[in-house]
């Protein structure tokens, strides 16, 4: 596709449940990049790939989230046994494997948990 | 291990008038680039100006300019002419060469009429 992609936009879930968000990055980028965002808040890195994996993932607050990447494309970030502390917008971006391009956002999913 | 700080949790400022947002980081690689991103309240990540650590000049990008002080760490976005929808977050951020990118926690700017 022209952009980064993210389903779902909204997600409502009841506290317990597993929940998990996609991420379709642009073609041919190599990094992708999976940020968390409550409300009037900063940008709290949780992991990122590079190809298939994953150099970092000191971000991942705890052992409920986890994420994969196959093929060099589309990730998948599952939350499980979901809390209502997980509740923000969850942001996946990508870039190209030059540091000196930017990096192109989603739109987010919206989770709430209730 | 890299870091990003903005100090400036809100800003205001006169319409027309230039503003200036503070960035500082920190890291040992000694190759890194540094961005600056604006949020709307409709949540969307823009793209507003990029700087490389071999850069020599300062990047600009029309009313954008970066203040780029390597010695002390810092790479401070000028806004000239603040236009009414210059309102919105703004994010510093830096990648490293491992393509490890990571954002400040934001500064919030209101240009006043």
């Amino acid at each position: 596709g022209a952009g980064v992609s993210q389903s779902p936009s909204n997600k409502v879930t009841e506290k317990g449940k597993d929940v998990e968000l996609r991420c379709d990055p642009i073609s041919g980028h190599t990094a992708l990049y999976w940020y968390r965002q409550s409300l009037g808040q900063g940008l709290e890195f949780l992991i990122y790939f590079q190809g298939n994996s994953a150099p970092d993932k000191s971000g991942l607050p705890s052992d409920r989230f986890s994420a994969e990447r196959t093929g060099g494309s589309v990730s998948t970030l599952t939350i499980q046994r979901t809390q209502q502390e997980d509740s923000a917008v969850y942001l996946c971006a990508s870039s190209s494997t030059f540091m000196n391009t930017e990096a192109f956002f989603g739109q987010g999913t919206r989770l709430t948990v209730v | 291990a890299q870091k990003i700080t903005q100090t400036q949790p809100g800003m205001f400022v006169q319409e027309k008038e230039a503003v200036t947002l503070d960035c500082t980081y920190d890291t040992s690689d000694p190759s890194y680039g540094l961005f600056w991103y604006k949020q709307p309240s409709s949540g969307e990540m823009i793209f507003l100006i990029y700087q490389g650590s071999y850069d020599q000049q300062n990047a600009t990008e029309g009313r954008y300019s970066l203040n780029f002080q390597k010695a002390r760490k810092s790479a401070n976005l000028v806004i000239s002419a603040s236009q009414l929808g210059d309102s919105a977050m703004y994010f510093c951020a830096m990648i490293n060469a491992g393509n490890m990118l990571t954002f400040g926690g934001g500064t919030r700017l209101m240009v006043k009429p």
